[in-house]
């Protein structure tokens, strides 16, 4: 399967944990997008990577998050401290110069 | 910031009938508008997108019209079929950093098609 792959599929964590997801895009797309989805709602953005420089991040991003992209090929995004709120599917999407965006399968995240 | 609206939220067809999903965008700097249907429990799949230098695109059973001046874009499905049912979204990109899209998503359409 040459398309994005997600990694973990779920996660449950306790409130106040930290986790980490991991996204590998499409070989040679050099954008990389974070989305949140939660029930009954489309994507939300959260942020962008252009190669390895993250040039978006949305308000929804807030300090509890991150997201790397070291070598500008996978990207990781850690959350920090969760909440129930934090609940959701974590999408990650990639693309090249053209504006098609495709997506990952997502990563579950439940918090306790 | 942009906001998307989608109507409606759940729409039900007699299989073989058309279904029509309609979207309103707020930012006039948008310009890329795709749409995505997504399965149960699956990742999201682009299944038709318009750039705004285009009022229609169609790709067989599926075609998108655009009005840029009333802000609105619409998804027409003709002759569907039980594999359509799914829920589909639409999205409005705007240039961003770098000049990305960063898209907005409606709140989705749930498409019931009844054999």
């Amino acid at each position: 399967d040459t398309g994005v792959s997600q990694d973990p599929r779920h996660k449950i964590t306790k409130r106040g944990q930290n986790v980490t997801f991991r996204c590998d895009p499409i070989s040679e797309h050099n954008r990389l997008y974070w989305y949140r989805q939660t029930l009954g709602q489309g994507p939300e953005f959260l942020t962008y990577f252009q190669n390895e420089a993250q040039l978006e991040k949305s308000r929804l991003l807030s300090d509890r998050f991150s997201a790397e992209r070291p070598k500008g090929s996978f990207s990781t995004l850690e959350i920090q401290r969760t909440e129930q709120g934090d609940s959701a599917m974590y999408l990650c999407a990639s693309g090249r110069e053209t504006d098609t965006q495709y997506f990952g399968p997502g990563t579950r995240l439940t918090v306790l | 910031g942009e906001n998307v609206e989608q109507h409606p939220s759940t729409l039900s067809v007699q299989e073989g009938d058309s279904a029509v999903i309609k979207c309103t965008y707020s930012d006039s700097a948008s310009n890329y508008f795709p749409w995505y249907k997504q399965e149960l429990g699956k990742r999201p799949q682009l299944i038709i997108d318009i750039r705004s230098n285009v009022g229609e695109k169609k790709d067989q059973r599926i075609a998108v019209t655009l009005n840029k001046t009333a802000k609105h874009f619409s998804l027409h499905i003709t002759e569907t079929q039980p594999e359509d049912s799914a829920v589909y979204f639409c999205a409005a990109g705007a240039p961003s950093s770098g000049s990305a899209r960063q898209l907005t998503f409606g709140s989705g359409t749930q498409l019931t098609v009844l054999p």
